[in-house]
Parts: structure tokens; C-alpha cells; sequence
């Protein structure tokens, strides 16, 4: 099975500010990695496919980069309501997919 | 719109069985690989059962393997999950979520239900 390793597990920040949440594969995954923000109460929503591909209305200030075991998820000029929980997804051992442990960002 | 909506959650004893519903609609259900992903109550996500585009294979995570039973009636666009023998661990919300299909590139689990709660108590 391939484990994915996300951090940190949470972080404060402030708004305007610059966040890095990284996740790292047990294995290659090619470009096999998508991001997910989750509020509380609600379902997860995708933010990139692909490893760097943004999903439809999705704001530009969400970017994803990396390929095989090592991804960034990097939310530029930080906004109240980016204050969520984010998790990465492997879908590259189709069908039974592995997410990270998530990470939560606060307010600093 | 493209949606997912789910319903049959609840609270059950331990040991008791229940079923979940996924309903889908917008697109072409019978095209797209099918999951049930759960969180427990401030836990992270995890992916419990999945079925390919044409129901003939199925997968289970280990912690659910031998009691739960993924399903799906393209003729229907519904998908279930049978849950038997449930524990106090299986406590959590349940989403079904849309997977791949052979006619695009893939976007993971692109499309979510609202999810459904099932709460095993005595």
C-alpha cells in the first residue's frame, strides 16, 4: 500500500501571508496527487488535480507542484476563508486511493 | 448539475447492519469508478470501498474487508454500501465521491455527496 506523509499537521498564519503544506509518497506516483480543502461540516472540495492542475473556480492563489514521491500545495496571499483543514490524495494505485493526515491552518 | 447525494445513516448497536445509498445525477454514472470515503468524528479521510465503472471488481480497506459491501446499479446511477458487523469504530460520515473514467484525464475523487452520518452505539 502506499502511505502518504503530509505536514505539518497544522500551522498559523497570518492573512496575506504566504502558506507551504508539502506531502510525500512511498512510492513514485508520477503526477498521480490532488489537494483537498475541507471546512468544518462540510465535504471535501478539490483544489488541484493532477499534482498542478487548478480545478474549475477554484481561486489562482492555489498552486500545486512536484512529481513522483514529493508535492506542494501552496496557498499565495493567504484570505480568511482559506482557513481550513487540507489533505492530499494518491490516486495513483486505482481504485483504492490513500489520503494524507491533513493539515489545518489557523489563524496567527 | 453534476451531484451526489447520499442517505441511510443513522444510529445502529454494535453488531447491527446498515445500508447506505449514493444517488447520482448530472452525469453518466455508469462511465466513472465509484468510492466510499469516511471521516470519524476529528479524524482524517479515509477511503473505504471502491467499485470500477462496471461494478465487476471491488476493494475494500482493511479495516472494513469481510463486512462491508460496495455495490452499484448503473440503471439506477445509485451506489451502496452494506455495512455488517458494525463497531464503534466504524463511527463516522460517510461520502460517496466520483472517481475516474477512461474518457478524461484523471481529477481523483472530483465530485463529493454531502455525506451521511452513522453512529455505532449501544
Amino acid at each position: 500500500d502506499i502511505q502518504m506523509t503530509q505536514s505539518p499537521s497544522s500551522l498559523s498564519a497570518s492573512i496575506g501571508d504566504r502558506v507551504i503544506i508539502t506531502c510525500r509518497a512511498s512510492q513514485s506516483l508520477n503526477d498521480y496527487l490532488n489537494w483537498y480543502q475541507q471546512k468544518p461540516g462540510k465535504a471535501p472540495r478539490l483544489l488541484i488535480y493532477a499534482a498542478s492542475s487548478l480545478q474549475s473556480g477554484v481561486p489562482s492563489r492555489f498552486s500545486g507542484s512536484g512529481s513522483g514521491t514529493a508535492f506542494t500545495l501552496t496557498i499565495s496571499n493567504l484570505q480568511p476563508e482559506d482557513f481550513a483543514t487540507y489533505y492530499c490524495l494518491q490516486s495513483y494505485s486505482t481504485p483504492m486511493y490513500t489520503f494524507g493526515q491533513g493539515t489545518r491552518v489557523e489563524i496567527k | 448539475q453534476v451531484q451526489l447525494v447520499e442517505s441511510g445513516g443513522g444510529v445502529v448497536q454494535p453488531g447491527r447492519s446498515l445500508r447506505l445509498s449514493c444517488g447520482a445525477s448530472g452525469f453518466t454514472f455508469s462511465r466513472y469508478d465509484m468510492h466510499w470515503v469516511r471521516q470519524s468524528p476529528g479524524k482524517g479521510l479515509e477511503c473505504v470501498a471502491s467499485v470500477i465503472y462496471d461494478g465487476r471488481n471491488k476493494y475494500y480497506a482493511d479495516s472494513v474487508k469481510g463486512r462491508f459491501t460496495i455495490s452499484r446499479d448503473n440503471s439506477k446511477k445509485m451506489l451502496y454500501l452494506q455495512m455488517n458487523s458494525l463497531r464503534a469504530d466504524d463511527t463516522a460520515v460517510y461520502y460517496c465521491a466520483r472517481g475516474k473514467t477512461v474518457f478524461r484525464p484523471d481529477y481523483g475523487l472530483d465530485v463529493w455527496g454531502q455525506g451521511t452520518m452513522v453512529t455505532v452505539s449501544s
